[in-house]
């Protein structure tokens, strides 16, 4: 157990609606990412918080994803208007202040149909 | 930037036999290098890791070793189970930078 834990488990939802995923790491974790991961491939960087602070975004995280971290404890990632292309895995990861090792939840599925 | 190649699977082998699956990496610098394991429908779990040169990770009959004269750190088991059947993702971490990870390569051991 990583201490990592992620809501919901599965989402599925139809073409052009709204989703949020959220993500619950253990407190130690002041470093939080977000991953998305599609079948087949490694999980690809989509964005990180130090705290509350975004300090990083990858160009895959289009206008139609947004997250937050308000508190700098759990965090969201919003997905406006789905497409079947946002239909992934996304996974949360946590990194502690001690060590250099994030560890995972166990995912949220989205699929879009 | 960053980058991580692995060994494309699948890779079968039967129960008890030698596993390699290569990885090699590209980095400024010194990153630290990391094994993940992920087992269907699951997240990711961290199998290993190394932070400098030389270093051996090991954990649970696996090993690793941080060459950097050749920027690889192929995982290896001396005895594979069926319960090791997974996909194992190699990945770095370049001082703070986001965790590059590489494709992914599914093991499949048979009884």
């Amino acid at each position: 157990d990583t201490g990592v834990s992620q809501d919901p488990r599965h989402k599925i939802t139809k073409r052009g609606q709204n989703v949020t995923f959220r993500c619950d790491p253990i407190s130690e974790h002041n470093r939080l990412y977000w991953y998305r991961q599609t079948l087949g491939q490694g999980p690809e960087f989509l964005t990180y918080f130090q705290n509350e602070a975004q300090l990083e975004k990858s160009r895959l995280l289009s206008d139609r994803f947004s997250a937050e971290r308000p508190k700098g404890s759990f965090s969201t990632l919003e997905i406006q208007r789905t497409e079947q292309g946002d239909s992934a895995m996304y996974l949360c990861a946590g990194h502690g202040t001690l060590g250099n090792t994030i560890y995972f939840g166990e995912g949220s599925w989205l699929t879009v149909v | 930037g960053d980058s991580v190649t692995q060994m494309e699977g699948p890779v079968t082998l039967s129960e008890e036999a030698f596993l390699t699956i290569n990885c090699t990496y590209t980095a400024t610098g010194y990153p630290s290098l990391f094994w993940y394991v992920q087992y269907p429908g699951e997240g990711l779990q961290l199998l290993l890791k190394a932070t400098k040169a030389d270093d051996k990770g090991s954990n649970k009959g696996f090993e690793a070793t941080y060459r950097k004269e050749t920027t690889s750190f192929h995982l290896e088991k001396g005895s594979v189970q069926v319960s090791d059947s997974a996909v194992y993702f190699c990945a770095l971490d370049n001082y703070g930078q986001n965790f590059v990870f590489g494709p992914g390569t599914r093991l499949s051991v048979l009884p």
